[in-house]
């Protein structure tokens, strides 16, 4: 079965380092890979994703992530982390069921900042 | 991208009662998904809905608890029947861009049974 796990529940880094968020898949095709973000009292928005082609995908607010199929992960990365962007990140694959893409989700990585 | 609003934004409900959530979208979309996500937890599957057709559950519900229209492209409801305070959640609505595969979610409808 298709399964996404995020090992990290909680990160916490000081304002201007960077940051790596670890995310490994399960999933027996060639995977659709999102990455979403979740601010305090917000929706999801999507942060980038990864189809095929260019294994290392840019998205937006500067974040970026690197598919790689022999590890199974597609881990997040910021080079310099803003107070902003504490929040709970999400990573997800997408499994074709029924005609349409049904999303995994991985259990989430809460970042905290510190100034 | 698509603009989607969800109605309500928040509510408190007395257990045995029903709800039922609004969802608007700007465009017209085929697929429409409705996402719990629980307290502390990440986003679960309730069900698809597509236009035209029933909605299509996962493992672990269904309809009569968690009954969904979809009377257009642009708009989809879900009703939490007989609420108990387990159904005490967030409840999102997303919407599948066809041409990129991209999800894109409400800012959901939070949930609280007492």
């Amino acid at each position: 079965a298709q399964s996404v796990t995020q090992p990290d529940i909680h990160i916490t880094v000081s304002e201007g380092a960077s940051l790596e968020l670890r995310c490994n898949y399960s999933y027996g095709a060639t995977p659709y890979l999102f990455w979403y973000v979740q601010s305090p009292g917000q929706g999801l928005q999507l942060l980038l994703k990864y189809f095929s082609g260019d294994t290392l995908v840019q998205g937006i607010k500067g974040f970026e992530a690197e598919f790689k199929r022999s590890q199974s992960s597609f881990n997040l990365r910021k080079p310099s982390v803003h107070w902003s962007d504490a929040a709970e990140y999400f990573c997800a694959v997408a499994s074709l069921s029924g005609g349409y893409n049904k999303l995994i989700f991985g259990a989430g990585t809460r970042l905290a900042v510190h100034p | 991208s698509a603009v989607i609003s969800q109605k309500p934004s928040r509510d408190i409900c007395q257990r045995g009662t029903s709800l039922t959530i609004q969802c608007q979208v700007d465009s017209q979309v085929t697929m429409m998904f409705w996402y719990r996500q629980q307290p502390g937890q990440s986003l679960t599957l309730i069900a698809t809905a597509n236009q035209g057709s029933e909605a299509t559950y996962e493992s672990g519900f269904v309809i009569d608890k968690f009954p969904i229209s979809r009377p257009n492209l642009t708009f989809s409801t879900l009703t939490v029947s007989n609420m108990s305070p387990e159904d005490s959640s967030i409840y999102l609505c997303s919407v599948e861009w066809t041409e990129t595969y991209e999800q894109y979610f409400g800012p959901g409808t939070r949930l609280t049974v007492t």
